[in-house]
């Protein structure tokens, strides 16, 4: 069975230091992964996607994520955070086919200090 | 622009009573989700439905039903509200293709008092 684990339920970093939130997932076949955004009182916002085509995905807002099946790791970078990025984030593996659901982390929360 | 639109951002419900969430997707997507999401636990499946008339129970379908009559519409029922049922609602949609992201609603935040 398909899994996720976000190693951090919160991080809190200073405007213009960069971001890592660290995603870990288990997967019996090629997972496609995602990472979604989700701001106070909103829904969920997709960031990024990988599916099998190169290992570095750029996302929107400035983020980018590794996919490293040697380390089964999928984590979120920023260079340089923003006010604006404060917010909740989500790890996310497909499921086994395209009629079953998507696998969510617990999620990491990100503060940004100014 | 998919649309994930569920038809209340807060509800108020008391004990004991039948509480409807409806949920309306423009995109013409097979699947439909219903999550809900709590501190700390991130989203939890409810139910799903990968075609009309279609539903499978996710990971905590105790307390829930669903009714999709129609493709585009997903309904998710609490049969008598309880107090341990107040939280966030959120549904989804996505086309079956194995790998396509899910679109979000905007969720419903029920509170039942």
């Amino acid at each position: 069975a398909q899994s996720v684990t976000q190693l951090d339920s919160h991080v809190s970093v200073s405007e213009g230091t960069p971001v890592l939130l660290r995603c870990n997932y288990s997967s019996s076949y090629s997972p496609s992964l995602f990472w979604y955004v989700q701001h106070p009182n909103k829904g969920l916002q997709l960031l990024l996607k990988y599916t099998s085509a190169a290992t570095l995905v750029k996302g929107i807002n400035g983020f980018e994520a590794e996919f490293k099946k040697s380390e089964t790791s999928f984590h979120l970078t920023k260079p340089s955070a923003h006010m604006s990025d404060a917010a909740e984030y989500f790890c996310v593996v497909s499921g086994l086919s395209g009629n079953t659901p998507l696998v969510f982390g617990k999620g990491t929360r990100l503060s940004v200090i100014a | 622009d998919v649309k994930v639109t569920q038809s209340s951002r807060y509800l108020v419900k008391r004990t004991g009573e039948k509480v409807f969430l409806e949920c309306v997707q423009d995109m013409d997507h097979e699947n439909m989700f219903w999550y809900r999401q709590d501190p700390g636990l991130g989203l939890r499946l409810i139910y799903f439905s990968y075609d009309v008339k279609m539903k499978e129970k996710g990971d905590i379908p105790e307390g829930y039903s669903v009714s999709r009559e129609k493709k585009e519409r997903f309904s998710l029922i609490l049969e008598s509200a309880s107090t341990n049922q107040t939280s966030m609602y959120l549904c989804a949609s996505s086309p079956t293709d194995r790998g396509t992201e899910a679109f979000f609603g905007q969720g419903t935040r029920l509170t039942v008092v």
